[in-house]
């Protein structure tokens, strides 16, 4: 079956750092772009920002709200693809997204991973 | 950035209408768009890929068009299980953005 499982999501004060992560199974995750895609409380979804396989250069590109704190990298050797979030906002409080792809359409997401920025 | 609007934002409609719901962008995006349904709690669903094209196990009741900067999501005959929020993406260029959703109501 294939599976994103997000995980290292909660309660986080601002300014601080996070570090999301997504496990993939039943399919080859070195082939795939990866994306991550949040939705604060009661809203709509916001990309947040990808990385492309290595096969197009494993290089990434970010929303312009979190570009420079927010840094997407990726494990092909585990399967695993990451959302390292410094300097925290309070705006940043959603529900975090990994999904498989971009270009034609994010066809595999996770349960997703609630992120909540708060003193 | 590119900007996407949907219109319209809320619908009311009845089991067997037929559903109609419009993305706007600000600039020409080929057919770099997709759709997906958001039921509540739920991540979202894609529906459909390059503008037309129909994600595998997708009931066919759902449809895409268009090109350029006017697209559409059609239902032709809404089913209980359609009842959600739906969302446009552009892909065609960096940042990628959403439509800020339509909800689909039951009338």
């Amino acid at each position: 079956e294939v599976q994103l499982v997000e995980s290292g999501g909660g309660l986080v004060q601002p300014g601080r750092s996070l570090r999301l992560s997504c496990t993939a199974s039943g399919f080859t995750f070195g082939d795939y772009a990866m994306s991550w895609v949040r939705q604060a409380p009661g809203k709509g979804l916001e990309w947040v920002g990808f990385i492309r396989s290595k096969a197009y250069g494993g290089t990434t590109e970010y929303a312009a709200s979190v570009k420079g704190r927010f840094t997407i990298s990726r494990d092909d050797s585990k399967s695993i693809a990451y959302l390292q979030m410094n300097s925290l906002k309070t705006e940043d409080t959603a529900v975090y997204y990994c999904t498989r792809g971009l270009l034609y359409g994010m066809d595999v997401w996770g349960q997703g991973t609630t992120v909540t920025v708060s003193s | 950035d590119i900007q996407l609007t949907q219109s319209p934002s809320f619908l009311s409609a009845s089991v067997g209408d037929r559903v109609t719901i419009t993305c706007r962008a600000s600039q020409g995006i080929s057919s770099y768009l997709a759709w997906y349904q958001q039921k509540p709690g739920k991540a979202p669903k894609l529906l459909i890929y390059a503008a037309s094209t129909l994600q595998s196990g997708v009931p066919s009741r759902f449809s895409g068009s268009g090109s350029g900067t006017e697209f559409t999501l059609t239902i032709s005959s809404l089913q209980p299980e359609d009842f959600a929020t739906y969302y446009c993406q552009q892909l065609n260029s960096y940042p990628s953005t959403f439509g800020q959703g339509t909800k689909v109501e039951i009338k």
